[in-house]
């Protein structure tokens, strides 16, 4: 199984601040074949399912503001928020869509300092 | 408007069976490639299952493979979780959730991210 290891577990920004989470994959998940990586990213806000945020690593989902970006490529992924906003308060998680078991990082909570 | 509503947790002892429901509305749910994926309260996210669009290929996780079943019934518009012999740690909220479909010029593939997700439904196995 690929295991995604994010860090770090928790982090307190100020607002309008920058916010950076990591993501390592234990094996690469760019496919060769398109030259993509298969990596998600999700935002849960408390007591509310995931929300889709980024998908191929960097591809913004319909509707998710600008401050949201993704990077990274094989192994090592960032998920930014350029200026953290109170809404902003949230668990979030990669994904590795790769192969079964699609596996999910353990989640870095983002707090305003 | 996109919908996905489960329905069937239960307290459930161990060893006993439980069947969830995923109720889909608001777009072709014959055509997406259908996932459950649980949590236990305040922790991560964990997959546990895949369906195809017509029913004829599933795919599971480990710790649930040959105790769990997916389903759909198409005409219903509905995803079932079929859940035997459960164990203290299947204990958890159930999400069913909507694959994402992608496009090219020429054609459109189901990806195994998630673009739709219901409130989710809680199992909680103990005696």
């Amino acid at each position: 199984d690929i295991v995604m290891t994010q860090s770090p577990d928790s982090l307190a920004v100020s607002l309008g601040e920058r916010a950076t989470i990591k993501c390592k994959s234990s094996q690469s998940i760019l496919y060769n074949s398109n030259n993509k990586n298969f990596l998600s990213w999700y935002q849960q806000k408390p007591g509310q399912p995931p929300k889709l945020l980024i998908y191929w690593a960097s591809t913004r989902e319909s509707g998710v503001p600008d401050r949201f970006s993704g990077s990274g490529s094989g192994t090592d992924f960032t998920l930014t928020i350029s200026s953290l906003q109170a809404e902003d308060v949230a668990v979030y998680y990669c994904q590795q869509y790769y192969g079964p078991p699609f596996t999910f990082g353990g989640g870095t909570r983002v707090e305003i300092k | 408007e996109v919908q996905l509503v489960e329905s069937g947790g239960d307290l459930v002892q161990p060893g006993g069976s439980l069947r969830l429901s995923c109720a889909a509305s608001g777009f072709t749910f014959s055509g997406h490639w259908m996932h459950w994926v649980r949590q236990v309260p305040g922790k991560g996210l964990v997959w546990v299952s895949r369906i195809n669009i017509d029913g004829s290929t599933t795919t599971y996780a480990d710790s649930v493979k040959g105790r769990f079943t997916i389903s759909r019934d198409n005409a219903k518009n509905t995803l079932y979780l079929q859940m035997n012999s459960l164990r203290a740690e299947d204990t958890a909220f159930y999400y069913c959730a909507r694959d994402k479909i992608y496009c090219s010029s020429t054609n459109c593939w189901g990806g195994d991210w998630f673009d739709s997700w219901g409130q989710g439904t809680l199992v909680t196995v103990s005696s």
